[in-house]
């Protein structure tokens, strides 16, 4: 178990529908992170959140939205789905927004186990 | 921009051989390094990193990997491989300094295969 936790495992869903997908990030965890693994695109970078606040964007569709909750859990919110959305979804999160912690001996961040969504 | 190339999207491999997965990134400021494995089905877990300091830095389940600036890569390496290795393995790049948010920018990942 990372300590990060996401759920669901598993959504099916059929095109055109919106889901939540929800993540808590490790205790102490201030930043939260959006990956988007899919065959043909490999693992993106989608969105990053720190302590409530957008910190930085990557390759997110506006059809995607996420927010971060004052309790540090954050949702990635996919609308007017499209077969092309099917992917698994990744949350890290990490103590201070950076890749290298001072201080702390793990070092980088923490994955959770992934959200597969797959649109039918 | 930064990016990250692994050269090869499968290796095959003979159990107790020597592994070799490349990887070459592309950075405009002094470059975070790692090197995740993904099994089946599972998240994934960090093998090693490069920060700052020694260039040869080790990671768990005996993989190594050596930053060589000049040659801006960071090529993950294990001595003899073992049936467990069998995984998905992805390198990735962040960047240091003020503009580090901790973004992670993977490359395409290598499928590792190892034969008995």
């Amino acid at each position: 178990d990372s300590g990060v936790t996401q759920t669901p495992k598993h959504l099916i869903t059929a095109t055109g529908q919106r889901v939540t997908l929800r993540c808590s990030p490790r205790s102490g965890d201030l930043s939260v992170y959006w990956y988007q693994q899919s065959l043909d695109q490999g693992l993106q970078f989608l969105i990053q959140y720190y302590n409530g606040e957008e910190r930085a964007k990557g390759n997110i569709l506006e059809r995607f939205s996420a927010q971060q909750f004052p309790d540090l859990h954050s949702e990635l919110n996919l609308s007017s789905l499209e077969l092309g959305d099917s992917a698994l979804y990744f949350c890290a999160s990490s103590v201070d927004g950076r890749a290298q912690n001072r201080g702390r001996r793990d070092y980088g961040y923490t994955f959770g186990s992934g959200t597969r969504l797959t649109v039918v | 921009a930064q990016s990250v190339t692994q050269l090869g999207s499968h290796v095959s491999v003979s159990e107790g051989a020597l592994v070799l997965l490349r990887c070459n990134y592309s950075s405009s400021v002094p470059p975070y390094l790692f090197w995740y494995v993904q099994y089946p089905n599972q998240g994934l877990q960090l093998l090693l990193k490069y920060t700052t300091g020694a260039t040869l830095v080790k990671g768990i389940n005996g993989f190594e990997a050596e930053f060589k600036k000049s040659e801006t890569s960071f090529h993950l390496t294990k001595p003899s491989a073992h049936m467990s290795d069998a995984a998905e393995y992805f390198c990735a790049v962040s960047e240091s300094g003020s503009s580090n948010t901790g973004k992670l920018i993977f490359g395409q990942g290598t499928t590792l295969q190892v034969k008995p």
